[in-house]
């Protein structure tokens, strides 16, 4: 079964600088998707980027991109100049074995501080 | 655009009572989905319906239910709630295309007394 790893509970970053949250998934599907949220204290899931596995390039939407290691299994997100809206929680998901569903680590917290 | 509307938006509800959860949707997506969220656990999926008339099984089936009679609607129960049920439930939907995004609701605070 598809699994999410999240080892980082909390992290604090100082306002302007990058941030990298880390996600490692653990599948023995060679076609698979992953994707990150955020989720701010307001509490509605807010999509912010998706890697395909066959994809060459690693995902960029914004400030937010996707460091893509397949052969560690790692999709670390790199979230860059942080702003203090960028506190919230986020989450690591991969797609289920069946269907759409996805799989969610759970969550590493970001405090942006000024 | 209303995209995916839940209510109640909270409830507390009385142990062994039975409640219903209504989701829907006007993006015309195929796929829908049901998931709690519990201080660190994160999301973990109750129940999913790739289209219309379908059902399948997640992680957190036990003392839920759902049907898909139409596109838009997929109403999440509870039978006879118990405490443990205590959460946080999100419905969400997608295209059943890959790399679509799921799209969440607001959510709904429900707490078993």
């Amino acid at each position: 079964a598809q699994k999410i790893t999240q080892t980082q509970p909390g992290m604090f970053v100082q306002e302007k600088e990058a941030v990298t949250l880390d996600c490692t998934y653990d599948t023995s599907d060679q076609s698979y998707g992953l994707f990150w949220y955020k989720q701010p204290s307001s509490g509605e899931m807010i999509f912010l980027i998706y890697q395909g596995s066959y994809d060459e390039q690693n995902a960029t939407e914004g400030r937010y991109s996707l460091n893509f290691q397949k052969a560690r299994k790692s999709a670390n997100l790199v979230i860059s100049a942080s702003q203090l809206g960028d506190s919230a929680m986020y989450f690591c998901a991969i797609l289920r074995d069946s269907g759409y569903a996805l799989n969610f680590g759970k969550g590493t917290s970001l405090l942006v501080t000024p | 655009t209303a995209g995916i509307t839940q209510a109640p938006t909270s409830q507390i509800l009385a142990a062994g009572r039975s409640m219903t959860l209504r989701c829907t949707q006007d993006m015309r997506h195929n796929a829908m989905y049901w998931y709690r969220q519990d201080l660190g656990l994160g999301l973990r999926l109750i129940h999913y319906s790739n289209t219309a008339g379908t059902t399948g099984k997640g992680e957190v089936p036990d003392g839920y239910s759902v049907s898909r009679a139409n596109t838009d609607d997929f109403p999440l129960t509870l039978a006879s709630a118990v405490p443990s049920q205590t959460s946080v439930y999100f419905c969400a939907s997608s295209d059943s295309t890959e790399g679509q995004p799921q799209h969440f609701g607001d959510g709904t605070r429900l707490s078993i007394l």
